[in-house]
């Protein structure tokens, strides 16, 4: 079975500052991978997904992700934060056969300070 | 808006009683899923539909939970003899079902936000 790791509970930027958020993921073969975000009680939005191809990803709302086979990672970026990036960003695996259903992590939460 | 609603948003109920959450996937979607997800954690899986069938549902789904999705288009999501550890947003997510044997990008709703007192 897969699993995700998001070491970072909480992470402070200041606006402006670049971003990296980290991900760590357990499966045996070439995973599936997605990063969404959630603003307060809101449901997931999909910011970007790596199924195969071109390992650096680009997303809606300026991200990119980078699938890092050697390092198990899948590290979502952005140059430069927004105060509207504030949320709670969740990085999730999904396995390429068998299951359909993807494992999240916990989730890191995102401050920005102006 | 042709994107995943749920209904209600929020429900405050009171333990033992039955509560009953609604959701509407994105149109023609043959795949739906629904998830709790409490505080500071990520969602957690708990039951997935292809079209009207209930092909596979979690060990966090006990007894007092029941999902139907009874004309594979909506589903609700029946709590019964509801605890205060059902406290939770409960969410659902569709997916086109088109990629076969292997999971897809899932599309969320806003949630439904159970508080159990």
């Amino acid at each position: 079975a897969q699993s995700v790791t998001q070491p970072d509970i909480h992470i402070t930027v200041s606006e402006g500052a670049s971003l990296e958020l980290r991900c760590n993921y357990s499966y045996g073969a070439t995973p599936y991978l997605f990063w969404y975000v959630q603003s307060p009680g809101q449901g997931l939005q999909l910011l970007l997904k790596y199924f195969s191809g071109d390992t650096l990803v680009q997303g809606i709302k300026g991200f990119e992700a980078e699938f890092k086979r050697s390092q198990s990672s899948f590290n979502l970026r952005k140059p430069s934060v927004h105060w509207s990036d504030a949320a709670e960003y969740f990085c999730a695996v999904g396995a390429s056969g068998g299951s359909y259903i993807p494992t999240f992590g916990r989730g890191t939460s995102l401050i920005v300070h102006p | 808006d042709t994107g995943v609603s749920q209904n209600p948003r929020h429900k405050i109920t009171k333990r033992g009683q039955n509560v009953t959450f609604r959701c509407d996937p994105i149109s023609e979607h043959n795949r739906l899923y629904w998830y709790r997800q409490t505080l500071g954690q990520g969602p957690e899986f708990l039951t997935y539909f292809q079209n009207e069938a209930q092909l596979e549902k979690s060990r966090l789904l006990s007894d007092r939970f029941s999902a139907e999705r009874p004309k594979g288009s909506f589903s609700t999501l029946e709590i019964q003899r509801t605890e205060q550890g059902d406290s939770a947003m409960y969410l659902c997510a569709s997916s086109s079902g088109l990629a076969g044997g292997r999971v897809e990008t899932q599309y969320f709703g806003p949630g439904t936000r159970l508080l159990v007192l």
